[in-house]
């Protein structure tokens, strides 16, 4: 069965420090990978999808980026944190299955305050 | 531009059944989900929808009208654990999905 990782759980960083948050998949091969940001009683937000090794798209303007650098790792990054990049963020992956439906699965997410 | 509607905050009492509206405006349609997501949680797939009509999966059902760009999502015989945010998202023509705010649910005793 698939099974989807992040870590950490939850992380309090200054502002203007860098971030570093990882995701990995198992149980499953070339997954489109995705990191949203959830603010408090908020939507979810895209931040970046992938559909591949080294393949990233950007949704917002922002000072984050992510990398692909494994089939079923994705990273999201900040040189320089911001207040604003508080929230909830959540890796999800999917298959784009035989009938169309592209299910995402999501990870337990990772609780960033940025103080 | 693409848009997604739905209620803020809903309350029902335990027992009860409970419908949750969901109105969207999209480029192109591949389907409709709607997740259920606990406070501090991961959100969790509850049901997809791509053609018109109701799915059923024991006490949740979901309504799909597609000429109308309209579903709902049915809770019957509710129970406290079922007090969460439920999250109405929509695939696009390129297979993305668009999200909803989410619909908080309060469940009373």
């Amino acid at each position: 069965s698939q099974t989807i990782h992040q870590w950490p759980a939850t992380l309090v960083q200054p502002v203007g420090s860098p971030l570093s948050l990882e995701c990995t998949v198992e149980g499953t091969s070339n997954p489109n990978l995705y990191w949203y940001r959830q603010a408090a009683g908020r939507g979810l937000q895209l931040l970046f999808y992938s559909v591949g090794i080294g393949q990233i798209s950007s949704e917002v303007p922002q000072n984050l980026s992510a990398s692909r650098p494994q089939d079923r790792q994705f990273i999201l990054s900040s040189k320089k944190l911001l207040l604003s990049d508080s929230g909830f963020y959540l890796c999800a992956w999917s298959v784009l299955g035989t009938s169309g439906a592209d299910e995402q699965f999501f990870g337990p997410g990772t609780r960033l305050t940025v103080l | 531009g693409q848009n997604i509607d739905q209620p803020t905050e809903m309350t029902a009492t335990e027992g009860a059944i409970v419908q949750i509206n969901c109105t969207y405006q999209t480029s192109g349609f591949n389907g409709l989900f709607w997740y259920q997501q606990h406070a501090g949680e991961a959100p969790t797939f509850l049901s997809y929808n791509v053609l018109d009509g109701l799915e059923e999966k024991g006490r949740f059902s979901s309504f799909l009208s597609r000429s109308k760009g309209y579903s709902y999502l049915l809770l019957k015989e509710l129970q406290m654990k079922d007090s969460a945010s439920y999250l109405c998202a929509v695939s696009d023509s390129n297979y993305q999905l668009i999200w909803g705010a989410g619909t908080k649910l309060i469940i009373k005793p």
